[in-house]
């Protein structure tokens, strides 16, 4: 078993319906909870970043920790068409090394 | 401003060849890290270099799989006697400071190897 666990997908959404994308994870020494995008032959690039457990926002995005459940969320608000990507947790704990998920292949159609 | 710079962004080897696959990270950026990213899969740790010290190689699938930092800025991480299941997207990925906190890590946009 990985110690990250992410829906693969591909998830299918209408223009400006609200996405939940969510990762479990099994090491509880994990502190650091990250989501990246990756568009298709590109580098994963940052999204969101929290450090234990809670909710961050920025714009149409939001980042959710539960470290009791060992489960992290990331939700999109208003859906456009250019958010079709796909999307990538990672964490880590004290050392540099980031621990990914699969990816979840998200489309959003017009 | 650069961002992470790989080379080549493709390459096609026969299976046995020796290549070597470059990465050019931030200026000053202290920490560099390599993932390697299987088709449909997230990427997954190789190694990790704090200036040109290698600090963490436990990611390497097999003893033909070589990275270096020299100088502390380029890395060049080298795969001897390509097989086929080496092929994949391989993620070089630089930040700014070292140390046990968090570190945001921007990413290049990867060499995809390809073993014949």
């Amino acid at each position: 078993q990985k110690e990250v666990e992410q829906d693969p997908g591909p998830l299918s959404v209408p223009e400006g319906a609200i996405v939940s994308l969510n990762c479990t994870y099994s090491n509880s020494a994990f502190q650091y909870f990250m989501w990246y995008r990756q568009y298709s032959r590109k580098g994963p690039e940052l999204l969101m970043y929290t450090y234990s457990s809670g909710n961050k926002e920025d714009g149409r995005f939001t980042a959710q920790v539960d470290k009791s459940s060992k489960y992290i969320s990331l939700f999109i608000r208003d859906s456009q068409p250019s958010d079709s990507a796909t999307y990538l947790c990672a964490m880590s704990g004290r050392g540099n090394k980031l621990v990914f998920g699969a990816g979840t292949i998200l489309r959003v159609k017009s | 401003g650069a961002g992470v710079s790989q080379s080549p962004r493709y390459k096609v080897a026969k299976r046995g060849q020796d290549v070597a696959l470059r990465c050019d990270p931030i200026s000053g950026h202290v920490s560099l890290f390599w993932y390697q990213q299987a088709l449909g899969q997230g990427p997954e740790f190789l190694t990790y270099f704090q200036n040109e010290a290698q600090l963490d190689k436990s990611g390497l699938p097999s003893d033909r799989f070589f990275a270096e930092r020299p100088e502390g800025s380029v890395s060049t991480l080298k795969i001897q006697r390509t097989q086929q299941e080496d092929s994949a997207v391989y993620l070089c990925a630089s930040s700014y400071l070292a140390g046990t906190g968090y570190n945001e890590q921007f990413f290049g946009p990867g060499t995809r190897l390809t073993v014949l």
